[in-house]
């Protein structure tokens, strides 16, 4: 199974802040790497998917980067709809598996 | 607008047989872009994948899980199911049926249900 790694698990932030946040795969996953925002108490929402692809009707603040096992998550300026957590996912292989999550706080 | 939902008993026993099933609405399940999926969140804790299912009847499910699960289609009714026999504690979490779309680079899940809390106790 490829292992996702995400850092931080938790981020203390403030209203316009830029945040980024990592995630690595145990081995190389191309390109195959999406993005899921969760508020407590609904599912998970696509955000990013084929690691740089925004979602149609996701706002801008949010980007994606990276390839091979080195991914980010960038949020340019914080939004109070914003503090949720956000988990990665690999597609690149069975059995699918996601990172254990990055719960974003307000400061 | 696709929309998935899960029901099913929210109570099972230890060792007894969990049984799910998924909706789907707005679209149909027979579409070679698309597979259908399971995930699990115990309480406060991450994201698992169960396993998925193609319209063809074609599944794949996580090895930590495989002998204790089967997902089955109804073409017919446009929906599928989830079962997990001898459940324990474990087991505890709330279950998401999603659609992964598989046309885009290896495939993300860009519908969920809204998720059925299925609790393990006696």
């Amino acid at each position: 199974d490829i292992q996702m790694t995400q850092s931080p698990s938790s981020l203390s932030a403030s209203v316009g802040d830029r945040v980024t946040i990592t995630c690595r795969s145990s081995q190389s996953i191309d390109k195959y790497l999406n993005w899921y925002q969760q508020k407590p108490g609904k599912a998970p929402y696509l955000l990013i998917f084929a690691a740089s692809s925004l979602r149609s009707g996701v706002p801008s603040r949010f980007s994606g980067s990276g390839s091979g096992t080195d991914f980010t998550l960038t949020i340019s300026s914080l939004q109070p709809e914003d503090f949720a957590t956000y988990y990665c996912q690999q597609s690149y292989s069975i059995p699918r598996t996601f990172g254990q999550g990055t719960k974003l706080e307000i400061k | 607008q696709l929309q998935l939902q899960e029901s099913g008993s929210g109570l099972v026993k230890p060792s007894q047989t969990l049984s799910l099933t998924c909706a789907v609405s707005g679209g149909s399940i027979n579409n070679d872009g698309y597979s259908w999926h399971w995930i699990r969140q115990p309480p406060g804790k991450g994201l698992e994948w169960i396993g998925y299912i193609f319209h063809s009847g074609y599944t794949h499910y996580n090895p930590s899980l495989k002998s204790r699960v089967a997902i089955s289609i109804d073409r017919s009714k446009n929906q599928f199911s989830l079962k997990l026999n001898s459940v324990n504690a474990a087991d505890t979490a709330v279950y998401y049926c999603a659609r992964e779309d598989i046309a885009v680079a290896g495939g993300n899940f860009d519908y969920w249900g809204q998720g059925t809390l299925v609790t393990v106790s006696s």
